[in-house]
């Protein structure tokens, strides 16, 4: 059964530095999402991304994010410059054709700023 | 806003006991309802959903109904077994939008044998 998968599954780095996390969505989806998990606390809708463009995102998804789809097969979330509560699990989702809502995730990377 | 909320976790029965998770939304329209369940070092898996007022749903001997009048849609099992061990995520979404999923805090689900 095909599936979304992300690298890398954790990934530490220190405040202030770059980070991007990828994942693989789905080959003939359409819709692609990331959502994010601090440790206790729910998970959180990031962005939405369609047609090669945001699509909506949330007041979290500040000028530090960025996210591409530069090939056609991967999807990319990028921190700018991380800071400690960033630190969370960060989910890729994607969608097929129309808006069904079955919704396939990642297993996730974790992201731990020091 | 809109929202969901779960109940506290984390849950722990005995094998074949009968579980329920409650949970309860909050939202302007009429949002779809959907159960994910994720295993240790998995994804969220979509385990079952509905889209209407007194819909139910199911899968695996799980099932949920869409209670609008109680904005409700609880989680409930005959018989847990340990392999239902994992956490659960009760989340709504409207067809409206671009389809982003609004999530519960997720409920722990501990099955002893």
């Amino acid at each position: 059964e095909p599936e979304v998968t992300q690298t890398p599954s954790h990934q530490v780095t220190q405040m202030g530095q770059e980070v991007i996390l990828r994942c693989v969505p789905i080959s003939n989806h359409l819709y692609f999402y990331w959502y994010r998990q601090i440790l206790g606390q729910k998970v959180e809708f990031l962005v939405s991304f369609y047609n090669n463009e945001i699509s909506e995102k949330s007041e979290i998804f500040d000028d530090q994010f960025s996210v591409e789809r530069p090939d056609g097969s991967n999807f990319t979330l990028k921190i700018r410059s991380t800071k400690l509560e960033d630190s969370a699990m960060y989910f890729c989702a994607s969608c097929c054709g129309g808006p069904t809502y079955e919704q396939y995730f990642g297993p996730g990377t974790r992201l731990t700023v020091t | 806003g809109d929202s969901v909320t779960q109940m506290e976790g984390p849950v722990t029965l005995s094998e074949e006991a009968f579980l329920t998770i409650n949970c309860t939304y909050t939202a302007t329209g009429y949002p779809s309802l959907f159960w994910y369940v994720q295993y240790p070092g998995e994804g969220l898996q979509l385990l079952l959903k509905a889209t209407k007022a007194d819909d139910k749903g199911s899968n695996k001997g799980f099932e949920a109904t869409y209670r609008k009048e109680t904005t409700s849609f609880h989680l409930e099992k005959g018989s847990v077994q340990v392999s239902d061990s994992a956490v659960y995520f009760c989340a709504l979404g409207f067809s409206s939008n671009t389809g982003k999923l609004i999530f519960g805090q997720g409920t722990t689900l501990q099955v002893k044998p």
